[in-house]
């Protein structure tokens, strides 16, 4: 069975700085991509981060290029994103999700989700 | 506001036949399947339909969803109090380069 285990979350002060992580089980983790997906509190999905497979390749929301960085260790099966200059507009429960494919194409989609973890961006 | 163009409720008594549509443009919907999400209540989203009307296994086929120009919808026949749920529909965008989501659909049964 796929799982996906998010941790990292927290308060944090706008400005700084966390790093979520994402430990997968039940699948070959270099052979799919993965993303990051939130959800502010009461609001919609937002797809944020996706990284491919061999973690060559990296793709970002316009809403946080720029501050967010997504790496993989495929030794560790871990996923992680490091978000930087973090503004309010930030607080959401972050998921990560299984893609279907090595890469992170049109035709692929988010499958599983973790259960997701809390950021709060507030003084 | 988001890329696709959802009704932010619908309902239903239990079991009716009801549909969720998506809205969206040439550069999303237009090209590109559709996908849709249930998100029950303080869980994380599911996987529901993909490739516009393809259901994973373990979706019961009261669920089935279909696309149309730039619009798509999602049935939900013989509704079911455990059907009670935000449904999300989501696509690539060409124009952005990412996957792209409507703002939900509360469906409430009666």
């Amino acid at each position: 069975e796929v799982q996906l285990l998010e941790s990292g979350g927290g308060l944090v002060q706008p400005g700084g700085s966390l790093r979520l992580s994402c430990a997968a089980s039940g699948f070959t983790f270099s052979s799919f991509a993965l993303s990051w997906v939130r959800q502010a509190p009461g609001k919609g999905l937002e797809w944020v981060s996706s990284i491919s497979g061999g973690g060559g390749a990296t793709y970002y929301a316009d809403s946080v290029k720029g501050r967010f960085v997504v790496s993989r260790d495929n030794s560790r099966n871990t996923l992680y994103v490091l978000m930087n200059s973090l503004r309010v507009e930030d607080t959401a429960v972050y998921y990560c999700a299984k893609d279907p494919l090595y890469d992170f194409w049109a035709s692929g989609w988010f499958d599983p989700w973790g259960q997701g973890t809390l950021v709060t961006v507030s003084s | 506001q988001s890329v696709l163009t959802q009704p932010p409720s619908a309902s239903g008594t239990p079991g009716q036949r009801v549909t969720i549509s998506c809205s969206g443009s040439d550069s999303n919907i237009g090209y590109n399947y559709v996908y849709w999400y249930q998100q029950l209540p303080g869980t994380a989203p599911k996987l529901l339909i993909y490739k516009n009307n393809q259901r994973p296994s373990g979706v019961p086929d009261r669920f089935s969803g279909s696309k149309s120009g730039t619009s798509a919808s999602l049935a939900i026949s013989g509704l079911r109090s455990e059907d009670e749920a935000d449904y999300y529909c989501a696509t690539w965008d060409d124009s952005l380069s990412g996957r792209v989501f409507g703002g939900g659909t509360k469906v409430t049964v009666l």
